[in-house]
């Protein structure tokens, strides 16, 4: 069974441009989690979505927004990129819901602004 | 607000060695915790799930204990080979009707020499 994918792996862009990401959860899974990585920071969570509905919500400005699709799917925007936005930006899929079960991590997207 | 510390930072020791690393967390009403590991530039691994009502889980070499009362986890490596050095990070998720995030340490950054 094929882990999570994300596209893309790496990414470079420049200051007030904005950014999509791409999370394909494991095959079955319903439920997709976006996390941020940045040295400074640590982990910290930005949404959770289940069967296309955002669940939860992070402490992260507005300029951050995601939306999963009805094949569970989920996208990650960014607009108006800042350099402090730099970062690895994980996602989490599991079947159900969580906390019910454990959560399998991607890969990442390394997004370095400039 | 739910803070998780990792003790030590970093960790370096000769092959074979058994180890032990460190997770404390503030608030005691946790639902589960979940230890990982992650390999430079890459994503989670899950290593290991334990349930607030368990006090252990072993898989292999590896054995992560939870006191919940005391808000402290531990993550035992027995034998530890080359191939173990990584990032290893503990995560706490909250009650179950309190959102499903996870709340992640710093992380000890684990180096065995051969």
């Amino acid at each position: 069974k094929a882990g999570v994918t994300q596209t893309p792996r790496y990414l470079i862009k420049t200051r007030g441009q904005q950014v999509t990401l791409s999370c394909s959860p494991i095959s079955g899974h319903r439920s997709v989690s976006w996390y941020q990585q940045t040295p400074g920071q640590g982990l910290q969570f930005l949404f959770e979505y289940f069967s296309e509905t955002q669940r939860n919500k992070g402490n992260f400005p507005g300029r951050f927004s995601g939306r999963q699709f009805s094949n569970s799917r989920s996208e990650m925007n960014v607009s108006t990129l800042e350099l402090g936005d730099s970062a690895l930006y994980l996602c989490a899929s599991s079947r159900l819901a969580p906390p019910q079960e454990t959560q399998y991590f991607g890969p990442g997207t390394r997004l370095l602004v400039l | 607000k739910q803070e998780v510390t990792q003790i030590p930072a970093a960790l370096s020791v000769p092959e074979g060695e058994n180890l032990v690393l460190n997770c404390s967390f503030t608030d005691s009403a946790i639902y589960n915790l979940q230890w990982f590991r992650q390999d430079p530039g890459k994503g989670l691994t899950s290593l290991l799930l334990i349930q607030s009502s368990q006090r252990e889980q072993t898989s292999g070499r590896l054995n992560a204990s939870l006191d919940k009362s005391s808000g402290r986890s531990t993550l035992y490596i027995a034998a530890s080979q080359p191939g173990d050095s990584a990032t290893y990070l503990c995560a706490v998720r909250r009650g179950k009707t309190s959102g499903s995030r996870l709340t992640f340490g710093e992380g000890t950054q684990l180096t065995v020499n051969p």
